[in-house]
């Protein structure tokens, strides 16, 4: 069974640091390309970045590009996101997602994380 | 970026009514889209991708249509546990930017 458990979330004031985490089990991590998806309070879906299944590529959204950073550690089957910069604009559950296809990745997510609420707020 | 609009921003409806939502590209997007169920408090639940394809597990009353700018998802005979809101995604443009629509929320009559 895929699991993915996110953690690392919680309240920080604006303009400080955070590192999410999501442990994955149940499937070849090394395999998958893996994704960050956040939902602020009450709204909608976002997508926030993606990492290849083997690390060579990442990707962002404008809203957090130069200040989040992905990556991942395949001989542990850990996804990071290291979040600097933060914002009130931030503030939202964080998701970690697995995609649908191995080796090319095309962007649908089949399996998430229960999320990782971060608040930021002085 | 590829902008997503879904409509209606909420439907209602009784058990047993057929649901239709409709999701709209900014650009063409051939089939390279999804469409996910989310419950509150709960993540995001996979239901069709590629458009038409209905992810293993989901029930045969959810199917998707459309492809280019223009898509539905259609929920043949509205069941409990399917009050919940729902989302279209474009993958066209992957590697990303990926986009979600706004959500449309199912609600009871």
């Amino acid at each position: 069974e895929v699991q993915l458990l996110e953690s690392g979330g919680g309240l920080v004031q604006p303009g400080g640091s955070l590192r999410l985490s999501c442990a994955a089990s149940g499937f070849t991590f090394s395999s998958y390309a893996m994704s960050w998806v956040r939902q602020a309070p009450g709204k909608g879906l976002e997508w926030v970045s993606t990492i290849s299944a083997s690390a060579d590529s990442t990707y962002y959204a404008d809203s957090v590009k130069g200040r989040f950073t992905i990556s991942r550690d395949n001989s542990k089957n850990t996804l990071y996101l290291q979040m600097n910069s933060l914002g009130a604009e931030d503030t939202a559950v964080y998701y970690c997602a697995k995609d649908l296809s191995e080796i090319v990745a095309r962007g649908y997510f089949d399996h998430w994380g229960q999320g990782t609420l971060v608040t930021v707020s002085s | 970026d590829i902008q997503m609009t879904q409509s209606p921003s909420s439907v209602s409806g009784s058990v047993g009514d057929r649901v239709t939502i409709t999701c709209r590209a900014s650009q063409g997007i051939s089939s390279w889209l999804a469409w996910y169920q989310q419950k509150p408090g709960k993540a995001p639940k996979l239901l069709i991708y590629g458009a038409f394809s209905l992810q293993s597990g989901v029930p045969s009353r959810f199917s998707g249509s459309g492809s280019g700018t223009d898509f539905t998802l259609t929920i043949s005979s509205l069941q409990p546990e399917d009050f919940a809101t729902y989302y279209c995604q474009q993958t066209n443009s992957f590697p990303p930017p990926l986009t979600f629509g706004g959500g449309t929320k199912v609600e009871i009559k």
